[in-house]
């Protein structure tokens, strides 16, 4: 079955530090994989999204992903936290390709930062 | 960019009462639009795709008669949750399909349903 995993429900780190939020997919296909953010009480927004092409992606507010097929890993870093990147991170997934949009997200994680 | 807007934003309705949520895309026609259900703390989860045109399709387990969903045009689909109960509180998030291929959805700020 397809799923996504999200390691550690909450990420606690010091602003200016390292972020690292890990995702991990199980698919029987190579999936599209998705990072969106979401600030309280609004929607999602994507940060950045794998689509076959360049296995580390960039995305917006200096957040990149890296694509690990050996790892089925597609974890979210940033080399320096920001108090404003406060939110909850989900990692979704699309397997189907073609005409099937359907998302699957990970559970969650939110991250604070401490000033 | 793609935008898709929500109305209302926040709802407060009795129990029993019928409640409608609009999805719009503002400057671009969604042929799909899927609805999700958010639980406090918990991940979204797909409650059903709305096809302009046609009748949506339910993902299992979720109620149907419920949760009616109507796409009437390129730009606008309703939820409509029936004889809301307090377990219907939830936020509801609706996104929409620009253009072609999986990485084309655009997510709504979303509703904040509150059944008392």
């Amino acid at each position: 079955a397809q799923s996504v995993t999200q390691l550690g429900s909450h990420v606690s780190v010091s602003e200016g530090a390292l972020v690292l939020l890990r995702c991990n997919y199980s698919s029987s296909v190579p999936p599209y994989l998705f990072w969106y953010v979401q600030y309280p009480n609004q929607g999602l927004q994507l940060l950045l999204k794998y689509t076959s092409a360049a296995t580390l992606v960039k995305g917006i507010n200096g957040f990149e992903a890296e694509f690990k097929k050996s790892e089925t890993s597609f974890h979210l870093t940033k080399p320096s936290a920001h108090m404003s990147d406060a939110a909850e991170y989900f990692c979704a997934m699309n397997w189907g390709g073609g005409s099937n949009y359907k998302l699957t997200f990970g559970k969650g994680t939110l991250l604070t930062v401490n000033p | 960019g793609a935008v898709v807007s929500q109305h209302p934003s926040r709802v407060i309705c009795k129990s029993g009462t019928s409640v409608k949520i609009e999805c719009r895309s503002l400057d671009f026609q969604a042929t799909t639009m899927f609805w999700y259900r958010q639980f406090p703390k918990q991940s979204l989860m797909l409650m059903a795709t709305s096809n302009e045109g046609s009748k949506a399709t339910y993902e299992q387990g979720v109620e149907k008669d419920k949760f009616l969903i109507n796409h009437a045009s390129l730009t606008l689909s309703t939820l409509t949750v029936t004889s809301a109960h307090p377990e219907d509180s939830s936020f509801y998030i609706c996104s929409a399909i620009r253009g072609t291929g999986p990485d084309t959805q655009y997510f709504g700020p979303g509703t904040r349903l509150t059944v008392l």
